[in-house]
């Protein structure tokens, strides 16, 4: 049964500091995705990761995905209050792609003034 | 563009009613996903459709769970006999056939069920 975990569950940081937010995976897979979600809100989709080195960058935010170690990260540059929120990853393993993505417990951070 | 959208927003209901959601994906989407959050947990996968056909359950979808998507557009979800257990936000999602290796999936705001 595939496995997502992340770390840390929880984060807390000031403005301007740099941080890392890890996703790892237990099967074999080449598609990932990084979903943010606001309190009482839903999905808000962020980065889609196809192959492996992937790298991608939003702003403040780059994921990238090692599909060898079945790792992801999600890395804060500069951090500031608005990124406050839960980001998920979530995994696709299925054969045919299009079917269940299985998501980590979250990561919520906090950034303070 | 509208994006997906879900009906109600809330839901109140007394233990052993039965209540049914609506959601309505992205038009020219024709995979419809249902998943279910509870706090401080990320979404787990209940079931999906493509078009009309549902083409994988999870085995958290109990006999008392039964979704439909009649004419490939809108679906249902509905809980019969509903349980304390069941209080969750229930989210929908809808992504495109056309991108066979790109499984994005786009997130409508839920349904939030409180069983009283």
């Amino acid at each position: 049964e595939l496995k997502v975990e992340q770390n840390p569950l929880f984060l807390s940081m000031q403005e301007g500091k740099n941080y890392t937010i890890y996703c790892d995976y237990s099967t074999t897979s080449d598609r990932l995705y990084w979903y943010r979600q606001d309190p009482g809100k839903s999905l808000e989709s962020l980065f889609v990761l196809l192959s492996n080195g992937a790298v991608k960058q939003e702003g403040r935010l780059m994921a990238s995905l090692d599909t060898k170690a079945r790792l992801s990260t999600l890395h804060i540059t500069a951090a500031v209050h608005d990124l406050s929120a839960t980001y998920f990853c979530a995994v696709d393993i299925s054969e045919t792609s299009g079917s269940r993505l299985t998501f980590g417990e979250g990561t919520q951070l906090t950034v303070n003034p | 563009d509208t994006g997906v959208s879900q009906d109600p927003r809330h839901k109140i209901t007394k233990r052993g009613q039965n209540v049914t959601f609506r959601c309505d994906p992205i038009s020219e989407h024709n995979r419809l996903y249902w998943y279910r959050q509870t706090l401080g947990q990320g979404p787990e996968f209940l079931t999906y459709f493509q078009n009309e056909a549902q083409l994988e359950k999870s085995r958290l979808l109990s006999d008392r769970f039964s979704a439909e998507r009649p004419k490939g557009s809108f679906s249902t979800l509905e809980i019969q006999r509903t349980e304390q257990g069941d209080s969750a936000m229930y989210l929908c999602a809808s992504s495109f056939l056309n991108c066979p290796d790109n499984n994005e999936q786009f997130f409508g705001p839920g349904t939030r069920l409180t069983v009283l």
